[in-house]
């Protein structure tokens, strides 16, 4: 079974540039997570979907992030412009159900974002 | 909302029992117990889970205290291939509160 994907796996731009990170979901999944991980602060919640629709984005740092779902089964993470301090590893997790108490997390491989 | 409480680092002999503690002494009546490890450079990868009831699976087993404020992940034969830091969290909602974890090393 495939997990969780995600593209590009590394990603090395220059401030001020777009940058769009994808994430496909496990088959049959609906419910989709992205975080962010940095070693100052951890992995962090950015923003939770479930059928396609943004349930949680309290954790998006601002506005020139953005996330959507086009279909059930990809999303999209825009940083437009990025900044150096956006460099981080982001992740996608994706879940059965309607993200509740149960319902586990998968986690894709993560895309490792420099910006210079 | 308090996380949990790991101790930061411990070391275990390749093919003896690693037991990983975790303290959650906040934890509510209907928040799960969920542990997940990240392998150096790798995504979290799940583990197990738990309400009140000790549960096993082919990875690990996760004992509950009867209180609930406190559990413990076992591997029970640890390979070197358990390295990773390991996260025990309280899954309130959807939401996985990631700490910092514990580092296992496993040596030969």
């Amino acid at each position: 079974d495939a997990g969780v994907i995600q593209s590009p796996r590394h990603e090395v731009t220059e401030m001020g540039q777009e940058v769009t990170l994808r994430c496909k979901l496990i088959s049959g999944h609906n419910s989709l997570f992205w975080y962010r991980q940095t070693m100052m602060r951890g992995l962090e919640l950015l923003i939770y979907f479930n059928n396609n629709v943004p349930i949680d984005d309290s954790g998006m740092p601002e506005d020139r992030f953005s996330a959507k779902m086009p279909n059930a089964s990809f999303s999209t993470l825009k940083i437009q412009p990025s900044e150096p301090r956006d460099s981080a590893v982001y992740f996608c997790a994706s879940s059965q159900g309607s993200g509740g108490f149960t319902d586990t997390q998968y986690f894709g491989p993560g895309t490792r974002l420099t910006v210079l | 909302d308090a996380k949990t409480t790991q101790p930061p680092s411990m070391d275990c002999a390749e093919g003896r029992a690693a037991n990983l503690p975790c303290n959650h002494s906040t934890i509510s009546g209907n928040e799960y117990v969920y542990w997940y490890r990240q392998i150096h450079s790798q995504g979290p990868q799940y583990i197990i889970h738990g309400l009140k009831n000790n549960e096993t699976n082919e990875m690990a087993s996760l004992i509950i205290t009867e209180d609930r404020k406190s559990s413990t992940l076992i591997l029970p034969h640890a390979t070197l291939r358990d390295t990773a830091v390991y996260y025990c969290i309280k899954l309130n909602d959807y939401k996985l509160s990631f700490g910092a974890g514990t580092t296992v090393t496993v040596r030969a």
